[in-house]
């Protein structure tokens, strides 16, 4: 009973190449965020959507592209990869509660090695 | 500028030695504060949320407390799977859900 799933685990490819990585939430969440954990491992917000509207926008490239089919699915599609892009990138999600408190659960992680 | 800074950076202890972690925070209204535990190749896992001063909360051989300016991560008698990177965050009033990161406490508890 995966909570917060991501696909692939594991992404290796080439410069200049347009990959996405897939996250799927089972928890009945309203909220899903992206993060990137660079190689010093702080974790970096870059987006997030609740019921599919999108609510955090950092900055980030605009080869970085989030899109939300529905409130369970949250996709990161990236173009035109660079070096600097190799990470492993987090999905999470929370229930969405705007009072505080709002508890995000992580799903495994996706690394991406851009070669 | 709001900031979490978790110390020590890394620490070592041995099996049953007891400790604390840090993570010492400045924002303008705290909404919660969060931590988190990593092991790697995984995504963090969920440990503790303390809304205000003087709360507690205990798991096991962890209890997280908070102040107005840090939060404790304290380890009572460790075993070796305590081992993990301890990370805290905190949410701050006003601020969209969005949680600030601290660069958390790489922990290894020798047998």
């Amino acid at each position: 009973d995966t909570a917060v799933s991501q696909t692939p685990k594991y992404l290796v490819t080439q410069m200049g190449n347009d990959k996405s990585i897939k996250c799927e939430q089972n928890l009945g969440h309203d909220t899903m965020y992206w993060y990137k954990q660079d190689s010093k491992k702080f974790l970096k917000i870059m987006f997030s959507y609740n019921n599919k509207e999108l609510i955090i926008n950092e900055t980030v490239p605009n080869r970085f592209s989030p899109k939300s089919p529905d409130k369970a699915h949250l996709n990161l599609h990236i173009n035109s990869l660079e070096l600097g892009d190799s990470a492993v990138y987090f999905c999470a999600s929370s229930r969405g509660l705007a009072g505080g408190g709002d508890t995000q659960y992580f799903g495994p992680g996706t690394r991406l090695t851009v070669l | 500028e709001d900031q979490v800074t978790q110390s020590p950076e890394a620490l070592r202890l041995q099996e049953g030695e007891s400790s604390s972690l840090n993570c010492s925070y400045t924002v303008s209204g705290l909404r919660g504060l969060f931590w988190y535990r990593q092991d790697p190749g995984k995504g963090p896992e969920f440990l503790f949320t303390l809304y205000s001063a003087g709360e507690e909360k205990e798991k096991e051989r962890l209890k997280a407390t908070l102040t107005k300016k840090e939060s404790f991560l304290h380890i009572t008698a460790p075993k070796p799977e305590d081992s993990a990177t301890y990370l805290c965050a905190v949410q701050e009033a006003g601020n969209n859900r969005k949680l600030i990161w601290g660069l958390g406490t790489s922990l290894a508890v020798n047998p």
